[in-house]
């Protein structure tokens, strides 16, 4: 049973507008998120993450949404540029009190950004 | 040069043969991960290392074991190689700060068992 689904494998946005990619979860515990993007033949580079006590985190062009009554989280480009083009996963994580991370990672979805 | 790197980028076995993936990293990070990747199914945690005295299983680590040999050093052992084990392997570290934590990923490890 999935507890971080991303229920769309492939995403295509023309250049300049807005990409939106969602993302839901299923444990009330995880306290902390994060987006992560990948290009191929290359590992996951860490994009933005937002922590459980926020609804809205942005940096530069990226903002993420949190919505917990929903278990909602959601990664808004804009505007969208063809170099945004990759796949991207999100993370979640409950916070324990050691301070330990253990992140669930969801299937990822394919942003194909058209010039 | 890359703060997280992997050997070797990609690799071809035989079902039964033993195999070692190594990585290494320069950010000084304490903490260590081994994770696959099959389409489909994300990322899925394999070990985890909190410091070099550490060694923790994840979500699927049956049919794998790991080795801390230094703070910067980490491998992923398939004793036995199987068909299933293909997919691509990502080393991770991270230290974390305050309330956040973020993972740094290495290239990736392509892994073929025939």
């Amino acid at each position: 049973d999935q507890q971080v689904k991303q229920n769309s494998p492939s995403l295509s946005v023309q250049e300049g507008r807005i990409s939106i990619l969602n993302c839901d979860y299923t444990n009330s515990m995880f306290d902390y998120f994060l987006w992560y993007k990948k290009y191929p033949a290359e590992g996951p580079t860490f994009l933005i993450s937002i922590s459980s006590i926020k609804d809205k985190n942005e940096d530069g062009r990226f903002t993420v949404f949190l919505n917990k009554s929903a278990k909602h989280l959601s990664l808004h480009i804009v505007p969208s540029q063809p170099g945004d083009s990759a796949v991207y996963f999100c993370a979640a994580s409950p916070y324990t009190t050691s301070g330990t991370y253990k992140y669930i990672f969801g299937t990822g979805t394919r942003l194909k950004v058209l010039a | 040069d890359a703060d997280v790197t992997q050997t070797p980028r990609n690799r071809i076995t035989k079902t039964g043969k033993r195999i070692m993936l190594e990585c290494s990293q320069t950010k000084g990070h304490d903490r260590m991960y081994w994770y696959r990747q099959d389409p489909g199914l994300g990322l899925r945690l394999i070990y985890y290392s909190f410091d070099v005295k550490d060694i923790n299983k994840g979500e699927i680590s049956d049919g794998y074991s790991v080795s801390r040999q230094a703070q910067a050093k980490f491998s992923l052992s398939l004793e036995s190689a199987i068909p299933n084990q293909t997919a691509l392997y990502f080393c991770a570290t991270s230290e974390p700060d305050r309330n956040q934590e973020t993972q740094y990923f290495g290239p990736g490890t392509r892994l073929l068992v025939l």
